[in-house]
């Protein structure tokens, strides 16, 4: 998991909350990056930022919303609006082609 | 835009025998490819790489090999040990002016037998 942080690691809400998913490196990583882990599927991308102030869409980024105020912090909202919250969420950073996993969190909605 | 094929899906192999995973992409244009490993509920490790201008790249006990001709790269595992039981992720990787994106294929459980 190296310098990258991720807190909760359990997370409880009910329907209808927005949450938000903590992100934190001290790897001077420009690119910070948030998947979503469903049993069977892999690793989809939801949001990633290669610079402060600038971010893109992922595959899956409806219902998800992203800041990048700060080069160690990367936070992630999982809104109202997304259908499935459910999931074991994952935050990564990187320099130039290398990228490393923090240790997740596991969001459950009721 | 890329596709990662992973197999297989599961595999089991007895302690001291050898485990190969394999993968393809679809994206000529890939050119990082690296091996994820990830215990129960901890994030994926990064474990080793390789990048298209390399055919084969080994640590100890764990090697990739690529062929970009035919768009397929394997994971090799010799000489496996209990603790080598994790789930394995591929992925492929493409530069784009938005900076590198990351395709994982669905992933491997491997299971070692004692």
């Amino acid at each position: 998991d190296g310098g990258i942080t991720q807190s909760p690691k359990y997370l409880f809400r009910k329907e209808g909350q927005n949450v938000t998913l903590s992100c934190e490196q001290n790897l001077n990583h420009d690119a910070m990056y948030w998947y979503r882990q469903d049993p069977g599927q892999g690793l989809r991308l939801i949001y990633y930022s290669q610079i402060v102030n600038d971010f893109q869409k992922g595959d899956i980024a409806e219902g998800y919303s992203v800041s990048r105020e700060k080069k160690e912090s990367f936070p992630l909202t999982v809104t109202s609006a997304q259908k499935n919250p459910t999931a074991f969420y994952l935050c990564a950073s990187g320099q130039l082609y290398e990228q490393y996993f923090g240790p997740g969190t596991r969001l459950t909605v009721t | 835009g890329e596709n990662v094929e992973q197999h297989p899906s599961t595999l089991s192999v007895q302690e001291g025998d050898s485990a190969v995973i394999k993968c393809t992409y679809s994206d000529s244009a890939s050119n990082y490819f690296p091996w994820y490993k990830q215990e129960l509920g901890k994030g994926p490790q990064l474990i080793i790489d390789i990048r298209s201008n390399v055919g084969e790249k080994k640590d100890q006990r764990i090697a990739v090999t690529l062929n970009k001709t035919a768009k397929h790269f394997s994971l090799h595992i010799t000489e496996t040990q209990p603790e080598d039981s994790a789930v394995y992720f591929c992925a492929a990787s493409t530069e784009s002016r938005a900076g590198n994106q990351f395709y994982f294929g669905t992933g491997t459980s491997l299971t070692v037998i004692p």
